[in-house]
């Protein structure tokens, strides 16, 4: 079965500090792995997308690791900002055309 | 970049009523368009992928007659939640795929509170 799994669900942090999160997934075969960062009552916004070849990408604060082997992802944010605060969501796009998984979402909170 | 956009983005509706949201691609044709659905706490649950000139289609478990979808153009396609319950009270998002390479850009939602 695909699945995408997200660690932590949430998680609380200092306001300055770094944080990592973890994607776990069992799609396979896959076309490519996005992390999306959304803001509550808000869409999803795209922060970065890794093919099967792409080990790490980075946007700014935001770099994800991909481990096509272990079919694992990661997402480090650098020096968090209170604006940081919120749902961090992996996607995989799995197989059948269009079709994308998504994990449950890391719920991020930076505090002052 | 792309832009997606979702009108309106909020509405407050009596129970029984239909409710049309739209879904614009600003800068790009889209012949996918896909609209989730999504509850407090929760990811986003995919109801029903519209292509443009065809029928949608939906998810298992979404009642294709209460959740009309239209693709009538490259860049509109419209939700329209026909006779509204509060259940049915939740976020709604689009999202519109812009090929070469493909990439999936996500409205801003739209929040449906049924009375």
């Amino acid at each position: 079965k695909n699945q995408v799994e997200q660690s932590p669900q949430s998680l609380i942090i200092l306001e300055g500090k770094n944080c990592t999160l973890q994607c776990n997934y069992t799609v396979s075969p896959f076309s490519n792995l996005r992390w999306y960062k959304q803001d509550t009552g808000r869409g999803p916004v795209s922060l970065t997308i890794m093919t099967f070849s792409e080990n790490t990408k980075s946007n700014g604060r935001y770099t994800a690791t991909l481990d096509a082997d272990t079919k694992q992802s990661s997402l480090h944010i650098t020096a968090s900002q209170l604006s940081d605060s919120a749902s961090y969501i992996c996607v995989v796009r799995g197989p059948g055309g269009f079709k994308t998984i998504f994990g449950a979402g890391t719920r991020l909170f930076v505090k002052a | 970049g792309a832009v997606v956009s979702q009108h309106p983005s909020w509405v407050i509706c009596k129970s029984g009523t239909s409710v049309k949201i739209e879904c614009r691609s600003l800068d790009f044709q889209a012949t996918t368009m896909f609209w989730y659905r999504q509850f407090p706490k929760q990811s986003l649950m995919l109801m029903a992928t519209s292509n443009e000139g065809s029928k949608a289609t939906y998810e298992q478990g979404v009642e294709k007659d209460k959740f009309l979808i239209n693709h009538a153009s490259l860049t509109l396609s419209t939700l329209t939640v026909t006779s509204a319950h509060p259940e049915d009270s939740s976020f709604y998002i689009c999202s519109a795929i812009r090929q070469g390479p493909d990439t999936q850009y996500f409205g801003p939602g739209t929040r449906l509170t049924v009375l």
